[in-house]
């Protein structure tokens, strides 16, 4: 199993849906979550970015997380055609680890 | 935040050569590192260059095939030595301005195809 589990899609909606992005992980000790987004041929970009149970919210995107599931979540409102890429969830440990345990990534596609 | 830059963007190489990626950041930062992503995988970290030492490798990965360097704290180079087609992947240049758990920023790529 692991350690984060992300459905790589593709998930298809229509423009003006809410999308629902998922990732679920194992390690209760994960505390920083990540979303980033991936347009096709360019860098991961950091979307949202929490540490804490709860929900976060920046402009279109609202990023959840609960602990107690270990399952964290990304959804976009009013989506465009310009969401469409690929959409990784991310996580670490609050220690000096450094390094980043990522999802599989899920292709999401935005029909106009 | 923090922007990066890579060099080159792309490249083709012909097998048994080496071809060195740069990665330049606008601002001093502490933690950078270097992933390969192949096409439509998710990210696996290669090293995590630190400047003044040797660069600390994952499992699968040596020096001798992935030679780093980190002369200061803006910049970085990756080495990917006597390629093979294998080797053919997106590599990423990334840094974490703050403290370990804090946020993470990517440079746009350098796409590798090795003939």
């Amino acid at each position: 199993q692991k350690e984060v589990e992300q459905d790589p899609g593709p998930l298809s909606v229509p423009e003006g849906a809410i999308v629902s992005l998922n990732c679920t992980y194992s390690n209760s000790a994960f505390q920083y979550f990540m979303w980033y987004r991936q347009y096709s041929r360019k860098g991961p970009e950091l979307l949202m970015y929490t540490y804490s149970s709860g929900n976060k919210e920046d402009g279109r995107f609202t990023a959840q997380v609960d602990k107690s599931s270990k399952y964290i979540s990304l959804f976009i409102r009013d989506s465009q055609p310009s969401d469409s890429a690929t959409y990784l969830c991310a996580m670490s440990l609050m220690d000096s680890n450094y390094q980043l345990i990522w999802g599989a990534g899920t292709k999401l596609i935005i029909k106009p | 935040s923090a922007v990066i830059s890579q060099k080159p963007s792309r490249d083709i190489c012909q097998r048994g050569t080496s071809l060195t990626i740069q990665c330049q950041v606008d601002s001093q930062v502490t933690m950078m590192f270097w992933y390969r992503q192949q096409p439509g995988q998710s990210l696996t970290l290669i090293a995590t260059a630190n400047q003044g030492s040797e660069a600390t490798y994952e499992s699968g990965f040596v020096i001798d095939k992935f030679p780093i360097s980190r002369p200061n704290l803006t910049f970085s180079t990756l080495t990917v030595s006597n390629m093979s087609p294998e080797d053919s992947s997106i590599y990423l240049c990334s840094v974490r301005p703050g403290l370990a758990g804090d946020e993470q920023y990517f440079g746009p790529g350098t796409r590798l195809t090795v003939t």
